[in-house]
């Protein structure tokens, strides 16, 4: 069936430091979410793709989702201690609202 | 933004009792809302999807006789743990799909219902 994987599962960066996550697709995405957990909160949601190669910024975030709508990454520049959590990729799509998980990456960010 | 609110926050149950948690869509419609669950240090699992009018459809494993879900309007859906166990023990959450960006497919979550069963 469809997956999305994510990587890495952690990262650990200094303060200052660039930080990016990727969700991979073995089959074509229709849309990718991308979300934002906060140690012991909800997820937030950040942003939406879905036009092949579309590229979205907010701040320090940037938003990629590949030509081929198969992969997508977030990319923090010069990350704040403020950016810590865990960040998740989700696909939405089909009738059903048939969502997708990626397993999602635990930023930690060292002051 | 849209807002989606869970209540309770969090509850604390005794085992065999019966456990119900709200989800409501403050400021819009939503025909479709989700439940999730949360295992530590897991990612979200998508439980159920909740249609407004009609029957919940659940994902592969999870047991629609015991994690009832009713949709009876546009803003608000109901999650009941029947008997609950302290396996069930989780954190609970939920999506709403907001009618107006059907075409953009844009979700809003709750805050989350932190379930424990003695």
């Amino acid at each position: 069936g469809q997956q999305v994987m994510q990587i890495p599962q952690y990262q650990h960066v200094q303060e200052g430091e660039d930080f990016t996550t990727y969700c991979n697709s073995s089959t074509t995405l229709s849309n990718i979410q991308w979300y934002k957990q906060r140690p012991g909160g909800h997820p937030v949601f950040l942003i939406q793709l879905v036009k092949s190669g579309e590229v979205k910024k907010q701040k320090r975030l940037t938003f990629q989702f590949g030509e081929a709508k198969k992969n997508s990454s977030l990319h923090i520049t010069a990350t704040q201690t403020t950016d810590v959590g865990t960040y998740f990729c989700l696909n939405y799509g089909g009738s059903q609202g048939n969502l997708i998980f990626g397993k999602g990456t635990k930023l930690s960010v060292k002051p | 933004g849209a807002v989606v609110s869970q209540h309770p926050s969090r509850v604390i149950c005794k085992s065999g009792t019966s456990v119900k948690i709200e989800c409501r869509s403050l400021d819009f419609q939503a025909t479709t809302m989700f439940w999730y669950r949360q295992f530590p240090k897991k990612s979200l699992m998508l439980m159920a999807t909740s249609n407004e009018g009609s029957k919940a459809t659940y994902e592969q494993g999870v047991e629609k006789d015991k994690f009832l879900i009713n949709h009876a309007s546009l803003t608000l859906s109901t999650l009941t743990v029947t008997s609950a166990h302290p396996e069930d023990s989780s954190f609970y959450i939920c999506s709403a799909r907001d009618m107006r960006r059907v075409s953009t497919d844009t979700q809003y979550f709750g805050p989350g219902t932190r379930l424990t069963v003695l």
